[in-house]
């Protein structure tokens, strides 16, 4: 089973900030948040990860909670080629067994 | 740098054949891990490999087996195709030491009739 719970979907108005929530309350101290997405049948794509800090590149920002128990991440500004499913994984490791749970489909409507 | 490169992108075997798909990697990246998805499974695991070995694997049957060459490049077999087979199978390269980000081929479409 996957070790991350995300909402099934979500829609965001374009131009506004995306924020996707991703809970992982069994994450262990050694264990990374990465985020990816994936657009239509296309290979995912990476976004960003993160240990305990926040974190921020050209494509997004990853917010991780204290605990660690949960992060979010957030588009600044949604455009339409956002659409997509964002997968919220955790792992040690690059060697892992990765384990994806369905992600979150986001639309971005006009 | 070229990214991760998969063939071919689309396939159709009829049930009992086999397949062989192939990954090339990002230059310089070691490690290459196989995924198989399906609209009702999602993304699974199914092996990676590093320096030419298997280093990690899914619980998939054995007739999915993968090999890894000693310039990186990997390939990914299966026996006697089953109509559930048919999927999107995607590969990811990574540098391969302890945490490395994965970046994901365009993957390859197979179909099994």
């Amino acid at each position: 089973d996957a070790k991350t719970t995300q909402p099934p979907s979500m829609d965001c108005a374009e131009g506004r900030a995306a924020n996707l929530p991703c809970n992982h309350s069994t994450i262990s101290g050694n264990e990374y948040v990465y985020w990816y997405r994936q657009i239509h049948s296309q290979g995912p794509q990476y976004i960003i990860h993160g240990l305990k800090n926040n974190e921020t590149n050209e494509m997004a920002s990853l917010i991780i909670t204290e605990d660690r128990k949960s992060s979010t991440l957030i588009l600044p500004h949604a455009t339409l080629r956002d659409t997509a499913v964002y997968y919220c994984i955790v792992r040690k490791t690059s060697y892992d067994k990765v384990i994806f749970g369905p992600g979150t489909s986001l639309s971005v409507i006009p | 740098k070229a990214g991760v490169t998969q063939t071919p992108r689309y396939l159709i075997k009829t049930r009992g054949q086999q397949v062989t798909l192939s990954c090339s990697p990002i230059s310089g990246h070691r490690s290459v891990s196989w995924y198989q998805q399906t609209p009702g499974q999602g993304l699974q695991f199914l092996f990676e490999y590093f320096s030419e070995t298997q280093r990690n694997k899914g619980n998939f049957p054995g007739r999915f087996s993968g090999r890894q060459f000693s310039n990186s490049r990997s390939e990914m077999n299966v026996s006697t195709l089953e109509l559930g087979d048919s999927a999107l199978y995607l590969c990811a390269s990574s540098l391969g030491s302890t945490q490395e980000t994965q970046y994901f081929g365009p993957g390859t479409r197979l179909l099994v009739l």
